[in-house]
């Protein structure tokens, strides 16, 4: 079965970094890309970053690019995701994501969410 | 950038059928996944590839895509279907998500 367990969130203030952490089982996961989806409490789904099997290609949404890092350790079965200089508007459950792609078709597995609030 | 609609809300009584919609410009070419997030979990995916349905998703569960709306039908409605549905497709490398219709079985 596969699993997903997210980490790392906590109450962070603003313009300070964060680094959250998943950690993967149940699957080959050098198999699959990887994603970081956030979810605003009360509100809709927003993809974050998406980083391929190897690491050789990520993405991001336009809201984070140049702010957020996503990266992954295969020989651990993890997946990071690196946020500087956070921002109110950043607070959220953060989800890992498994997927095919780095950017396309969907996401099969999501894990739980960790909780990151931006707030002084 | 691409943008995806949806309806707020869908009721449907108990037994009956619910189609949830799903709006953006030329959607047919796109293929269209579509998410499942019952109340305090985190979201199951329902269908991929427009009409393709993950194993151990109920058949009851469907999609379609044509057009400009791709729409989510879910037949014999349960209790249990109540949730919020998100449809989402790639738009130039950037993952695109609805903003999601929550689901009440009358």
């Amino acid at each position: 079965e596969v699993h997903l367990v997210g980490s790392g969130g906590a109450l962070v203030q603003p313009g300070r970094s964060l680094r959250l952490s998943c950690a993967a089982s149940g699957f080959t996961f050098d198999d699959y890309a990887m994603h970081w989806v956030r979810q605003t409490p009360g509100k809709g789904l927003e993809w974050v970053s998406g980083i391929s099997w190897n690491g050789g290609k990520t993405g991001y949404a336009g809201a984070v690019r140049g702010r957020f890092t996503i990266s992954r350790d295969n020989a651990k079965n993890s997946l990071y995701l690196q946020m500087n200089r956070l921002r109110p508007e950043d607070t959220a459950l953060y989800y890992c994501v498994r997927g095919p792609d780095s950017s396309g078709y969907y996401f099969d597995h999501w894990g739980q969410g960790t909780l990151v609030t931006v707030s002084s | 950038s691409y943008e995806l609609t949806q309806p707020l809300s869908v009721s449907v009584a108990l037994g009956q059928t619910a189609r949830i919609t799903c709006g953006g410009s030329n959607v047919e070419i796109e293929n269209v996944n579509w998410y499942q997030q019952s109340p305090g979990q985190a979201p199951v995916m329902v269908i991929n590839r427009d009409s393709s349905r993950p194993s151990g998703i109920p058949e009851r569960f469907s999609g379609s895509n044509s057009g400009t709306t791709a729409t989510l039908t879910i037949s014999r409605a349960q209790v249990g279907d109540e949730a919020d549905y998100y449809c989402q497709v790639w738009d130039s490398g950037t993952a695109v998500f609805g903003g999601g219709t929550k689901l009440t079985v009358l």
